[in-house]
């Protein structure tokens, strides 16, 4: 069965520098949610989208940016990168009503030198 | 607000034994409750929720909850634990009086080390 997919895997940047982080939901899924995972800690939730429209906001920095497109794919965009943005980055879609689970992809690891 | 707690970092078993993870919420509405794994560098993956009815829910890989509402928990447990159950175990809640498809909120998890 098709899977969330990010891309890149693993990405390096330096501080101030901008990086963007691509999630391609599970086909027919109607909303996406990005997490952010710092070393050691819980997902936090940073912002989700439902039917290409922002649904829900949570500690996202106003660094950050997101969008979801027309065939549901969403971008996340980090500019002025601090070191504390290193992280493993997670999108996750979910389809059909408030009571379903996300399914997560395998996360994107950005590191900040 | 919502919001989860696991008051264990961590959880030692050995291989066989039974095991439980611990889990309390809280919502200001019905809860809706997720148990999800993470194995090192991967996604989460899920096990098993709680919507409503019976309160012992059954998931994959042989792990089951038990839903209870008095005591605001949701405690994820096995009869008997394989060494591949070594993993970090997260509990997640979304309140269902927050209209919309709202984001999970996460514990800050739990570690269970299964010993040969």
């Amino acid at each position: 069965a098709a899977g969330v997919i990010q891309s890149p895997r693993h990405l390096i940047k330096e501080k101030r520098e901008t990086a963007t982080l691509k999630c391609y939901p599970i086909p027919r899924h109607d909303t996406v949610y990005w997490y952010q995972q710092g070393p050691g800690q819980d997902p936090q939730f940073l912002i989700s989208f439902y039917e290409k429209m922002q649904s829900d906001k949570g500690s996202i920095p106003d660094r950050f940016s997101a969008q979801q497109f027309s065939d549901y794919h969403s971008e996340l965009n980090m500019s002025s990168l601090e070191l504390g943005d290193s992280a493993l980055y997670f999108c996750a879609s979910a389809s059909g009503s408030v009571t379903g689970e996300l399914f997560f992809g395998e996360g994107s690891r950005l590191t900040v030198l | 607000a919502q919001s989860v707690a696991q008051p264990e970092d961590q959880v030692n078993v050995a291989e066989g034994n039974p095991l439980t993870v611990k889990c309390t919420y809280s919502v200001s509405g019905n809860p809706y409750l997720f148990w999800y794994v993470q194995y090192p560098n991967r996604g989460l993956q899920f096990l098993l929720k709680y919507i409503t009815g019976d309160n012992l829910v059954k998931g994959s890989y042989g792990f089951e909850a038990e839903f209870n509402k008095s005591q605001t928990s949701f405690h994820l447990k096995k009869p008997s634990a394989l060494v591949s159950d070594s993993a970090l175990y997260f509990c997640a809640v979304r309140d269902g009086a927050r209209p919309g498809r709202r984001a999970l909120t996460f514990g800050s998890g739990t570690r269970l080390q299964v010993q040969p």
